[in-house]
C-alpha cells in the first residue's frame, strides 16, 4: 500500500471548519484513500473513503485532488469531541490490505 | 447489533493466568479481525476470520495466543499463561463481506493488564 504523510498535530477552534491535509503522491490507480479517527482510549473509528470523486457523508467530507497525489478531510463545523488521532491511509481491493496499518497520524485539538 | 461489541471492556489479570476476550460483529458481516494495540503504538494485525474459518493467523504473537468463530458471528480471543508484554488493547474489527477492499468497523477494545 502507499505511504501517507500528514502532519503531526493541528488546532481548530470550536464551530471552524478542521481542514486535515494528507499526501500520498504513490498512490495507484486502484487505491482507495481511506480516513479513521481514534479518540483517546477508543477504538478507531470509521469517518470516510473515496477513489477519485469528492465524497461527503455525515461526519466529514473528502476532497481528493484531481491527480489524487493528496487529499483534504474536513470536518464542516469541528466540536470538542472530534479532538482525535487522524489517520489518512490508501488501501487497495486485493492481496492481504486487510491488515490495516496506521501511521503517526494527525492529533486534531479542538479549542473552546 | 448498531456496532461491533467487545468484553469485557477492561480486564486485570495476573501473569499466567488464561484470559478470554470476546468479540460481537456487526450483524451479518462475514469477515472478522482481531488486532492489538500497545500503548503510543499502532495497530498489530492478529488474526482474520472469513466466517468460521482463520485463513490467515500470521499476526498471532505466540502459541498462547489463539481465537475461534463460531456461528459465523461471536468469536473470542484466549491468551494462555498471561505475560506482562500482552497487556495492551485488544481490537476487532468486522467488515460485510469479502475483506479485500471492504470497510472495516471497530470495536470500543477490551484493555488487558497483565499484573
Amino acid at each position: 500500500d502507499a505511504k501517507t504523510t500528514q502532519p503531526t498535530s493541528m488546532d481548530c477552534a470550536e464551530g471552524r471548519a478542521a481542514n486535515l491535509p494528507c499526501n500520498h503522491s504513490t498512490i495507484s490507480g486502484n487505491e482507495y484513500v481511506y480516513w479513521y479517527r481514534q479518540i483517546h482510549s477508543q477504538g478507531p473509528q470509521y469517518i470516510i473513503h473515496g477513489l477519485k470523486n469528492n465524497e461527503t457523508n455525515e461526519m466529514a467530507s473528502l476532497i481528493i485532488t484531481e491527480d489524487r497525489k493528496s487529499s483534504t478531510l474536513i470536518l464542516p463545523h469541528a466540536t470538542l469531541r472530534d479532538t482525535a488521532v487522524y489517520y489518512c491511509i490508501v488501501r487497495n481491493g486485493g492481496g492481504s490490505n486487510y491488515k490495516l496499518t496506521f501511521g503517526k497520524g494527525t492529533l486534531l485539538t479542538v479549542n473552546p | 447489533g448498531a456496532g461491533v461489541s467487545q468484553s469485557p471492556s477492561n480486564k486485570v489479570t495476573e501473569k499466567g493466568k488464561d484470559v478470554e476476550l470476546r468479540c460481537d460483529p456487526i450483524s451479518g458481516h462475514t469477515a472478522l479481525y482481531w488486532y492489538r494495540q500497545s500503548l503510543g503504538q499502532g495497530l498489530e494485525f492478529l488474526i482474520y476470520f472469513q466466517g468460521n474459518s482463520a485463513p490467515d493467523k500470521s499476526g498471532l504473537p505466540s502459541d498462547r495466543f489463539s481465537a475461534e468463530r463460531t456461528g459465523g458471528s461471536v468469536s473470542t480471543l484466549t491468551i494462555q499463561r498471561t505475560q506482562q508484554e500482552d497487556s495492551a488493547v485488544y481490537l476487532c474489527a468486522s467488515s460485510l463481506k469479502r475483506p479485500q477492499g471492504e470497510t472495516q468497523y471497530f470495536g470500543p477494545g477490551t484493555r488487558l493488564l497483565v499484573l
